[in-house]
């Protein structure tokens, strides 16, 4: 596509609920970069994808957490039992470069919030 | 740990204005120090820094590198209110997954808010 997609937007979901957000990179960007945003705060790395294979989850904040990406290109965040701390917006970005990073393309990102 | 700090953490000026915001870091293996601005939710790539002491320059926004320093500052001159936005500092290190897959990974300061009135 002509950037990074992210859906949905915006998500409301109840304290205890599963929520899956996806992000779809720019056509032919082999690196795709998971981030989250919490209020007032800079990004917070979550986990990096070079292919279909994750080299780093070391963001992970818990074992509630976990993404996938399939076939080079889509990736999904799923975010279990999900808890209020949870509520920030995430923010996918890919790169086109294996080993210099350089600019990164984000996406609009998803704010979750959780009740 | 990698560490970037910005300041100030908020700035409100008036427009016609120059500002510089600062970006200080301490990072194992340093690469690359970026700034972002960061308008509603998606931050917008500005300047890629890699060498101590040469300008990047677009439009109103400088920006420069200072390696002994460890410091980039960012400056904007004759401000208008659609500067007004997060700006972000960034700084990329490599590292080495599983696999031995090596990758270039950004730590981000905390941003500093820029208000521009008219």
């Amino acid at each position: 596509g002509a950037g990074v997609s992210q859906s949905p937007s915006n998500k409301v979901t109840e304290k205890g609920k599963d929520v899956e957000l996806r992000c779809d990179p720019i056509s032919g960007h082999t690196a795709l970069y998971w981030y989250r945003q919490s209020l007032g705060q800079g990004l917070e790395f979550l986990i990096y994808f070079q292919g279909n294979s994750a080299p780093d989850k070391s963001g992970l904040p818990s074992d509630r957490f976990s993404a996938e990406r399939t076939g080079g290109s889509v990736s999904t965040l799923t975010i279990q039992r999900t808890q209020q701390e949870d509520s920030a917006v995430y923010l996918c970005a890919s790169s086109s470069q294996k080993t210099v990073w350089g600019a990164a393309f984000f996406g609009q990102g998803t704010r979750l919030t959780v009740v | 740990e990698d560490k970037v700090v910005q300041s100030p953490l908020s700035l409100v000026v008036h427009e016609g204005d120059t500002v510089t915001l600062n970006c200080s870091y301490e990072v194992t293996n340093f690469r690359s120090l970026l700034w972002y601005k960061q308008e509603k939710k998606a931050p917008t790539f500005l300047f890629m820094l890699t060498s101590s002491g040469i300008e990047k320059k677009s439009g109103r926004l400088s920006s420069i590198l200072d390696k002994k320093e460890l410091s980039s500052i960012l400056n904007i001159t004759a401000t208008q209110t659609g500067d007004s936005a997060i700006y972000l500092c960034a700084v990329e290190a490599p590292q080495r997954g599983a696999g031995g897959t090596s990758y270039g990974k950004l730590t981000f300061g905390q941003g500093t808010i820029l208000t521009v009135h008219p």
